[in-house]
């Protein structure tokens, strides 16, 4: 079975500094996908980031990046110089090989203060 | 069309009415996943297609869920005889393959009254 944990309900963070979003994910599959999507309050679901497990470099994305650790089973998003407009909820995902199946974490709201 | 469309966005609907919530993918994508959103949690899977055949239904929390894709491009996801928990948000989402990124639509708002 395969499964995203993501451990902060929510977080702060100040205008302009770098914010990192944990995520550890569960799979038995060698190859596998890790993305991240962003939902502001509009509702709508923004893809981010991807990161494949055969990837040897961390994925970048403009001011986001994956910090992937294989080892660990974590692929937490990074955040660099946060702007208001960042304010969101933040789900990691997966998928694997032997699955057809997008599997979602329960998500981080992150609040950028001014 | 630019993006996944879906369709209605909001939809209110008598308990044990039937509904119809659609779903246009970007034009060329070739898988089709529904995913159902409660609100405060992450989407849960229901069904994927590659092109018309549907893969993958293991999400399907019962048989009054379906779902079909006939021409492997629009798909239509039918709930019979809606029930209060049914309400939720329905996301669509397309990708040009199996292993690339998801782009989702915006999401049918269902409410059962």
């Amino acid at each position: 079975a395969q499964k995203i944990t993501q451990t902060q309900p929510g977080m702060f963070v100040q205008e302009k500094e770098a914010v990192t979003l944990d995520c550890t994910y569960d799979t038995s599959d060698q190859s596998y996908g890790l993305f991240w999507y962003k939902q502001p309050s509009s509702g709508e679901m923004i893809f981010l980031i991807y990161q494949g497990s055969y990837d040897e470099q961390n994925a970048t994305e403009g001011r986001y990046s994956l910090n992937f650790q294989k080892a660990r089973k974590s692929a937490n998003l990074v955040i660099s110089a946060s702007q208001l407009g960042d304010s969101a909820m933040y789900f990691c995902a997966m998928k694997g090989d032997s699955s057809y199946k997008l599997i979602f974490g329960s998500g981080t709201r992150l609040l950028v203060r001014p | 069309g630019a993006g996944v469309s879906q369709s209605p966005r909001y939809k209110v609907t008598k308990r044990g009415q039937d509904v119809a919530l659609r779903c246009d993918p970007i034009s060329g994508h070739v898988s089709l996943y529904w995913y159902r959103q409660a609100l405060g949690q992450g989407p849960e899977f229901l069904t994927y297609f590659n092109y018309e055949a549907q893969q993958d239904k293991s999400g399907l929390p019962n048989d009054r869920f379906s779902a079909e894709r006939p021409e492997g491009s629009i798909s239509t996801l039918t709930i019979q005889r809606t029930e209060q928990r049914d309400s939720a948000m329905y996301r669509c989402a397309s990708s040009f393959g199996r292993n690339t990124e998801a782009f989702f639509g915006q999401g049918t708002r269902l409410t059962v009254v």
